[in-house]
């Protein structure tokens, strides 16, 4: 069965770069999740969509943007960034009405330099 | 305010043994879903189990097992005949039936030796 597919696996950046993470749902799954992991942590919610709009919003600094495409794929947009944004970026996706459970991608390891 | 708890940071046991890792968490919601996930080594996330905060029936699948208890708010979660291949962080959840605002607790780290 088709995941949730994160791109890329790893990346490597500098300080003041910038980064965009994509993540392509489950097909027919209308929101999409994404979660920080910080090293020894507990994933964080940054911000959801559903249905190609913002739905909630968590601990998501303001250098950072995501939006929802018309295909229902995600891209986490980060700016500026900062040696402590380097951590696990997780996308997941759920069918909203069924909201059984969260699938989650392999997640993204973004490690700042 | 919503609030997931794992008491236990670090669990280690011998293969075969019996385990069983807790979960308390606080919500002001009456209706939520609660939540177990694997982390292995890999990384990814790996969904287990959910459950509605009506819905008090204890689950069996397999080795694994849920005990939810409403009235301690409770979600404990048990491995019967551990095996290597569960050494794994467990992660459990918690989210209002009206927001995606899932909330972790901190992850009990199993390590089960051979």
């Amino acid at each position: 069965a088709a995941g949730v597919i994160q791109s890329p696996r790893h990346l490597i950046k500098e300080k003041r770069e910038t980064a965009t993470l994509k993540c392509y749902p489950i097909p027919r799954h209308d929101t999409v999740y994404w979660y920080q992991q910080g090293p020894g942590q507990d994933p964080q919610f940054l911000i959801s969509f559903y249905e190609k709009m913002q739905s909630d919003k968590g601990s998501i600094p303001d250098r950072f943007s995501a939006q929802q495409f018309s295909d229902y794929h995600s891209e986490l947009n980060m700016s500026s960034l900062e040696l402590g944004d380097s951590a696990l970026y997780f996308c997941a996706s759920s069918l909203r009405v069924l909201n059984y459970g969260y699938t989650f991608g392999s997640g993204t390891r973004l490690t700042v330099v | 305010a919503q609030k997931v708890t794992q008491a236990q940071t670090e669990i280690s046991v011998v293969e075969k043994e019996d385990v069983t890792l807790d979960c308390v968490y606080e919500t002001r919601d009456t209706t939520y879903y609660l939540f177990w996930y694997k982390q292995p080594p890999s990384g990814e996330l790996v969904f287990l189990i959910r459950r509605n905060s009506f819905d008090e029936q204890n689950e069996i699948s397999g080795r694994y097992s849920w005990n939810f208890q409403k009235s301690t708010s409770s979600f404990n979660f048990t491995i019967t005949a551990s095996q290597v291949v569960d050494s794994a962080v467990y992660f459990c959840a918690l989210t209002p039936i009206n927001n995606n605002d899932m909330r972790f607790g901190a992850g009990t780290r199993l390590t089960v030796k051979p």
